[in-house]
C-alpha cells in the first residue's frame, strides 16, 4: 500500500522559499504522476502542479512563475519549491499520487504558515 | 479555467436516509474517449481528502457501494443511498479533464 509523508519547515517569512519533500513508501516514484495540492481557508483546494516520473511537469499558471516540482528517484521522494512566499501561500500542502486521471493517494499534509 | 460549482453547500441528513450532492462544470467534462473527467472526494474532520469516485462513476478501492456517481457532460451527482455517521465531512468534486485541475467549493454533510 502506497503511503505519502510530507515534511518541511512549518513557518516562513514573507519573500522566503517554501521547500517541502514527500517521501513515498510502499511504491516507487518511478511510475505514475505525482502532484502537490494545497488547501487554505480562503481559496479552498488548489492544484499546484504535477511531475511525471520521466521528468515532465505541468504547473498551475497562477503559480507557474514561482513553483518547481522535482523527483529524487534515489531517495524515492518528490519535492516542492515555491519562491517569494506571501501570507496568501499559508496553507496545508498535500502530496498526492495521480493515477488513471484520479488523485487516489494523499499524504496527511504539511501545514505552512507565512508571517510578515 | 473550468469552474466547478457545487450545491448545496451544506446539508443535514438523518442516518439511513439518502443524500445527493450536485456539481456543475462551466464546460463539458466528457472526453472523446467516453470518460467523464470528474472525481469526488470526502474530507473527514482533521483528515486528508480521500477519493470516493473517479472518472464520474468508478468507486475507488474500499469505498462502500452506498456511494455512487453519475452525470452528463456538465452536471454531475454524488449519491449516498443510506447515510451513516462516518459519512460526516466535506465533499468535493474536481475536474481532471483540463489543466489547471479545479475543485468545487465543497459541501458539508452533517448528521441530524
Amino acid at each position: 500500500q502506497v503511503k505519502l509523508q510530507e515534511s518541511g519547515p512549518g513557518l516562513l517569512k514573507s519573500s522566503e522559499t517554501l521547500s517541502l519533500t514527500c517521501r513515498v513508501s510502499g511504491g516507487s516514484v518511478s511510475s505514475h504522476y505525482w502532484s502537490w495540492i494545497r488547501q487554505s481557508p480562503g481559496k479552498g483546494l488548489e492544484w499546484i502542479g504535477y511531475i511525471y516520473y520521466i521528468g515532465t511537469t505541468n504547473y498551475n499558471p497562477s503559480l507557474k512563475s514561482r513553483v518547481t516540482i522535482s523527483l529524487d528517484t534515489s531517495k524515492n521522494q518528490i519535492s516542492l519549491n515555491l519562491t517569494s512566499v506571501t501570507a496568501a501561500d499559508t496553507a496545508v500542502y498535500f502530496c498526492v499520487r495521480l493515477r488513471l486521471s484520479s488523485f487516489d493517494v494523499w499524504g496527511q499534509g504539511a501545514t505552512v504558515t507565512v508571517s510578515s | 479555467d473550468i469552474v466547478m460549482t457545487q450545491s448545496p453547500l451544506s446539508l443535514s441528513v438523518t442516518p439511513g436516509e439518502p443524500a445527493s450532492i450536485s456539481c456543475r462544470s462551466s464546460q463539458s467534462l466528457l472526453h472523446l474517449n467516453g470518460y467523464k473527467y470528474v472525481d469526488w472526494f470526502l474530507q473527514r474532520p482533521g483528515q486528508s481528502p480521500q477519493l470516493l469516485i473517479g472518472l464520474g462513476s468508478t468507486r475507488a478501492s474500499g469505498v462502500p457501494d452506498r456511494f455512487s456517481g453519475s452525470g452528463s457532460g456538465t452536471d454531475f451527482t454524488l449519491k449516498i443511498s443510506r447515510v451513516e455517521a462516518e459519512d460526516v465531512g466535506v465533499y468535493y468534486c474536481m475536474q481532471t479533464l483540463e489543466s489547471p485541475y479545479t475543485f468545487g467549493q465543497g459541501t458539508k454533510l452533517e448528521i441530524k
